[in-house]
């Protein structure tokens, strides 16, 4: 049964470029969520998307946008890239947007660096 | 809003003795209460949760947390620290009812020496 899965594992962009990332739900689960954690802070939410549409949203700009597939996959994509964007970008799954208190499964992260 | 604190940035204790990691948090309604554990390079592995019930609840790997209203306190415990249990660890918080994202504290470090 495989879990949360996330490519790539690591990525180096310019600033001012654009980037995209993946990630599969663990089987059975519809629900997923996007976490940004900077080094030595806690996770920060992103953004939920269940049923193909985004749910809610963490105080985050507009240059950070994403999707969810049929197959309940999901992409994270920023736009025009800052140096503070630097992170590892964690996606969650979970079972039933509205399950309330199903745990979150974590993939291993995307570890963005920005120069 | 909802948050969550964690006082320590780091909690050294020796193999073999009691360890406590602290969490406070503040929400609208009733929390629902969740530990996770990090180790280097990898996401967040569940350990335990608090939704509703007996104020004891036990997790993975012999980790149990108490919850305490009162308090707004939900401190993780492990009767017996093994090495290996060194590593970060985070506590989060959601409200029963309105947002349903998880609020994430900063995290603890734990390390255990031998």
């Amino acid at each position: 049964d495989a879990g949360v899965t996330q490519s790539p594992t690591h990525l180096i962009k310019t600033r001012g470029q654009q980037v995209t990332l993946r990630c599969s739900p663990k089987s059975g689960h519809d629900t997923v969520s996007w976490y940004q954690q900077a080094l030595g802070q806690g996770p920060q939410f992103i953004f939920q998307y269940y049923e193909e549409e985004e749910r809610q949203r963490g105080n985050f700009p507009d240059r950070f946008s994403g999707h969810q597939f049929p197959n309940y996959s999901s992409e994270l994509n920023v736009n025009a890239l800052l140096l503070g964007d630097s992170a590892l970008y964690l996606c969650a799954s979970s079972l039933g947007y509205r399950g309330g208190n199903s745990p979150l499964h974590f993939g291993n992260g995307t570890r963005l660096t920005v120069t | 809003a909802q948050s969550v604190a964690q006082p320590e940035d780091q909690v050294n204790v020796a193999e073999g003795n009691p360890l406590t990691v602290k969490c406070t948090y503040s929400v609208s309604g009733n929390p629902y209460l969740f530990w996770y554990v990090q180790y280097p390079n990898r996401g967040l592995q569940f350990l335990l949760k608090y939704i509703t019930g007996d104020n004891l609840v036990k997790g993975s790997y012999g980790f149990e947390a108490e919850f305490n209203k009162s308090q707004t306190s939900f401190h993780l415990k492990k009767p017996s620290a093994l090495v290996s249990d060194s590593a970060l660890y985070f506590c989060a918080v959601r409200s029963d009812t309105g947002r349903r994202a998880l609020t994430f504290g900063s995290g603890t470090r734990l390390q255990v020496q031998p």
